[in-house]
């Protein structure tokens, strides 16, 4: 595709509500990571995928999120039982990601999460 | 683990001036890579520029140079010739340099950047 697409661009939830976000990359992108934006914010690392393999998922802040890229192409990230302080901007990135090289990340337009 | 710092939540310039982003970092690691993005209102998160540690010739795109001092740790961001679609957030980062696997970027908490006319 042209770029990294995210779904959907806006959620509102109920507290306690399960919610689902997903990312499509760019087609041939080996990594895909998911990052958690707080308002006035950097971004902050969530989890990393390399093709299907999830390697690093230390930023998940809870048993609550999980994330999964079962064909190691489009991503779901899910918040279970979603509580106020996962209001949030979650960003998509993905790159190429040649061993050994650094790829630039590119990133998606993010979904803005408002937990009610 | 990493951090990195900015100091300057927010900036403002006129159009056609130069501004300077500042940004400090703290690592124990001796390769390592450095970013800026910015980050316009629609909130698409785009690369400027980017510094290899391990070269000492500063990185530069155009209007946009960086002044990378290893030892102090310091990266800051120079916009020459600053343009009204400079407004953005602009977010200095760090990557760890791997093998085998990619790394996870560090970001800072921003600069709010705002040319003027």
């Amino acid at each position: 595709g042209a770029g990294v697409s995210q779904s959907p661009r806006y959620k509102v939830a109920k507290r306690g509500q399960d919610v689902a976000l997903r990312c499509d990359p760019i087609s041939g992108h080996v990594s895909l990571f998911w990052y958690q934006q707080a308002l006035g914010q950097g971004p902050e690392f969530l989890t990393y995928f390399q093709n299907e393999a999830q390697l690093d998922k230390s930023g998940l802040p809870s048993d609550r999120f999980f994330a999964e890229r079962p064909e190691g192409s489009v991503s779901t990230l899910k918040i279970q039982r979603t509580q106020q302080e996962d209001s949030a901007v979650y960003l998509c990135a993905s790159s190429l990601g040649d061993t050994g090289v650094v790829r630039e990340q590119y990133f998606g337009p993010g979904t803005r999460l408002t937990v009610t | 683990a990493q951090t990195v710092t900015q100091s300057q939540p927010e900036m403002s310039v006129q159009e056609a001036e130069t501004v300077t982003l500042s940004c400090t970092y703290d690592t124990s690691e001796s390769n390592y890579y450095l970013f800026w993005y910015k980050q316009p209102p629609s909130r698409q998160m785009i690369l400027v520029i980017r510094q290899e540690a391990y070269k000492q010739q500063n990185a530069t795109e155009n209007r946009f140079s960086v002044n990378f001092q290893k030892a102090a740790k310091s990266f800051s961001l120079k916009i020459s010739d600053s343009q009204l679609g400079d407004t953005a957030m602009y977010f200095c980062a760090f990557m760890r340099s791997n093998t085998g696997t990619a790394s996870k970027l560090t970001f800072g908490t921003g600069t709010r950047l705002q040319v003027t006319l």
